[in-house]
């Protein structure tokens, strides 16, 4: 069925590590955006990377389209990156318009401890 | 500032009662929709609107109705609320990035439901 999976579900770092997050979806995809939310609730898109890399910042993000998996890396980390990362993706054959149906995956909950 | 607005913060219901959710953009964009978030299950997509006048159901639209009237507003309602309908509930809209010319999703800053 329609899958978004990500891993791991919950990681914790020492403040400074980098850490690697994964999404795996179950097809092809038009649209795939990372978020994260931060512990007050509010979402904040990082990168939209239907495909290829993107880098801001510590941040940065690759998506391999044909294997159906996209990486978020997260470099020297600070206390402020903690919270939840979504991947939420569209799948080509429900849409080709864009943002009309993201399905999210259940996240990735990273505590960085000073 | 530019963004989308969402009211109330916080609501608490008794079963059967109704309410509407509030939501406003103001960067003219085309694109809006409701998510709810429960623990552990990430967002699920209630319904979602392309334009005024136009809205469409997403994967969890039961209980629910909405209405796009005009390209700013796009309100949820709640009939005859369920505990079942306790959770948060996130406005979205997007439009094309001017930059990057891709569709990101701008989120509201949530709205926290109990119903008793």
């Amino acid at each position: 069925g329609i899958q978004v999976e990500q891993s791991p579900p919950d990681l914790i770092l020492q403040e400074g590590a980098n850490s690697t997050l994964r999404c795996n979806f179950s097809d092809s995809v038009n649209n795939l955006q990372w978020f994260h939310q931060n512990p007050w609730g509010q979402l904040i898109n990082l990168f939209y990377i239907p495909s290829g890399t993107k880098q801001n910042g510590r941040l940065s993000a690759t998506t391999v389209a044909t294997e159906r998996y996209s990486l978020l890396y997260i470099s020297s980390s600070q206390t402020t990156d903690s919270g939840v990362y979504f991947c939420a993706v569209e799948f080509k054959f429900i849409s080709n318009f864009g943002n009309e149906k993201l399905t999210f995956g259940t996240g990735t909950r990273l505590t960085i401890i000073p | 500032n530019a963004g989308v607005t969402q009211t109330p913060k916080f609501q608490v219901l008794k079963t059967g009662q109704s309410m509407t959710l509030q939501c406003a953009q103001d960067m003219n964009h085309e694109y809006m929709s409701w998510y709810r978030q429960d623990p552990g299950m990430g967002l699920r997509l209630i319904h979602y609107s392309v334009g005024a006048g136009i809205t469409d159901q997403g994967e969890v639209p039961n209980g629910y109705n909405v209405s796009r009237s005009t390209t700013e507003d796009f309100p949820l309602r709640l009939l005859s609320a369920a505990p079942s309908q306790t959770s948060v509930y996130f406005c979205a809209s997007s439009g094309t990035d001017s930059d990057s010319g891709a569709n990101v999703l701008t989120f509201g800053a949530g709205s926290r439901l109990t119903v008793l």
